[in-house]
């Protein structure tokens, strides 16, 4: 099974500042999807932002960006001008494009500081 | 469209007793999954189905079992409630492979 690592369990951003998290993964495929989710205290998952492993333009969605590095097998997640909106659980997950099932990292807590 | 829907939202179980997650999607997907989430910890692939009357195992399926008569419908029996099973479970669902995977609000169970 893939590995995703989320090394930051927590961070700390103050409003309308910019915070990164850090994603890094194990696989030996070379096709394969990769996401950030957000899951707010209401529990539900919500897609930030996908990305293409074939694609080498990094995704951007809004105030949201990556930073993907395929040889290092990195995928960090930009959030700027942070908002207190933005106060959640992250999770990076990946899929082989040959499977179906996702594989998560353990999350990263974003708080907002106002 | 309302999405993938999960009922109930919490539920309170003895151990041994058993129950019935349901979920259903009205985006005409043909791929359903169901996950768990531990405390502090990401979201682990329990089945997944890739069309009505095709189930298959996820990462960590004892204990559960699934059936999909319908494309709509993917319910998670629970049989002989353990501690163990004691989790959030999420139901998710995607038009096909490549897709994104669009989940359901969840289901906190605790089994005491």
């Amino acid at each position: 099974a893939q590995t995703v690592t989320q090394s930051q369990p927590e961070m700390s951003v103050q409003e309308a500042e910019t915070v990164t998290l850090s994603c890094t993964y194990d696989t030996s495929e070379s096709d394969y999807y990769l996401f950030w989710y957000k899951q707010p205290p209401s529990r539900q998952m919500i897609l930030v932002i996908r990305q293409e492993a074939y694609k080498q333009q990094n995704a951007t969605e809004n105030r949201f960006s990556v930073n993907f590095q395929k040889a290092a097998k990195s995928f960090s997640l930009k959030i700027s001008d942070s908002q207190l909106g933005d106060a959640a659980m992250y999770f990076c997950a990946y899929r082989s494009a040959s499977d179906y099932k996702l594989s998560f990292g353990a999350g990263t807590t974003v708080t907002v500081r106002a | 469209n309302a999405g993938v829907t999960q009922t109930p939202k919490f539920r309170i179980l003895k151990i041994g007793q058993s129950m019935t997650l349901q979920c259903a999607q009205d985006m005409n997907h043909n791929y359903m999954y169901w996950y768990r989430q531990d405390p502090g910890m990401g979201l682990k692939l329990i089945y997944y189905s890739v069309g009505a009357g095709i189930t298959d195992k996820g990462e960590v399926p004892n204990g559960y079992n699934v059936s999909r008569s319908t494309t709509e419908d993917f319910p998670l029996r629970l049989e002989l409630a353990a501690p163990s099973q004691t989790s959030v479970y999420f139901c998710a669902s995607s038009y096909g492979p490549p897709d994104t995977q669009y989940f359901g609000p969840g289901t906190r169970l605790t089994v005491l």
